[in-house]
């Protein structure tokens, strides 16, 4: 069975670094593109960032390019989502979501984790 | 950037209804649509790909149409585990843009 399996949720000061985790398995984890989204309480989805495990091709939302690092490591099929100076309006629920890569571009997200749920706060 | 607005943004219906929900994209966006279902404390579900095609698992009571930038959703017979966020997304170029999301209510 598939799953996205999330680090747990996390409490931070501004200015802290963080890094969250998703871990992919049952299936071919340098197939599928792993996406991030974020939502901020009572709000919607915004896409954040995406990487192709296979090659390690990765894009930017330009609102959230320089303020956040995607990363992967194959060898624990594992996707990084990171910070390295928190904000107190970083404070909301992020999902890591996998799709399967199209010709150009990733296809619909077809998995989604259960979400880490990150509060900054002074 | 692609724009994708829903309309409403609130619906209110009964068990039963046929229901439609509208995104609008504001450049073309050919077929490269999806459809999540959201409800609440839990993460987005894959409803609809491709704007039309009904992702496995998924009650044939929900079907997406549409192509270029309008696309809808309807589920013609809402049941009560129906009652949630739905959010249109475009997977046609970058940046990946969501819909602000529509809201089923129980009226």
């Amino acid at each position: 069975e598939v799953q996205l399996e999330q680090s747990g949720a996390e409490v931070k000061k501004p200015g802290e670094s963080l890094k969250i985790s998703c871990k992919g398995s049952g299936y071919t984890f340098t197939d599928y593109w792993i996406g991030w989204v974020r939502q901020v309480p009572g709000k919607g989805l915004e896409w954040m960032a995406i990487i192709y495990p296979g090659d390690s091709d990765t894009k930017y939302s330009p609102s959230f390019e320089g303020q956040v690092t995607i990363s992967a490591d194959n060898s624990v099929t594992t996707a990084y989502l990171q910070w390295s100076s928190l904000k107190a309006s970083d404070t909301a629920m992020y999902y890591c979501a996998r799709a399967l890569t199209g010709v150009t571009y990733p296809l619909h997200f077809d998995w989604w984790g259960h979400g880490t749920l990150v509060s900054v706060s002074s | 950037d692609i724009q994708m607005t829903q309309s409403p943004s609130t619906l209110s219906a009964s068990e039963g209804d046929r229901v439609t929900i509208t995104c609008r994209a504001s450049q073309g966006i050919s077929y490269w649509l999806a459809w999540y279902q959201q409800k609440p404390g839990k993460a987005p579900k894959l409803l609809i790909y491709k704007a039309s095609r009904l992702e496995s698992g998924v009650p044939s009571r929900f079907s997406g149409s549409g192509s270029g930038t309008e696309f809808t959703l309807t589920i013609s017979s809402l049941q009560p585990d129906d009652f949630a966020t739905y959010y249109c997304q475009q997977y046609n170029t970058y940046p990946l843009t969501f819909g602000q999301g529509t809201r089923l209510e129980i009226k």
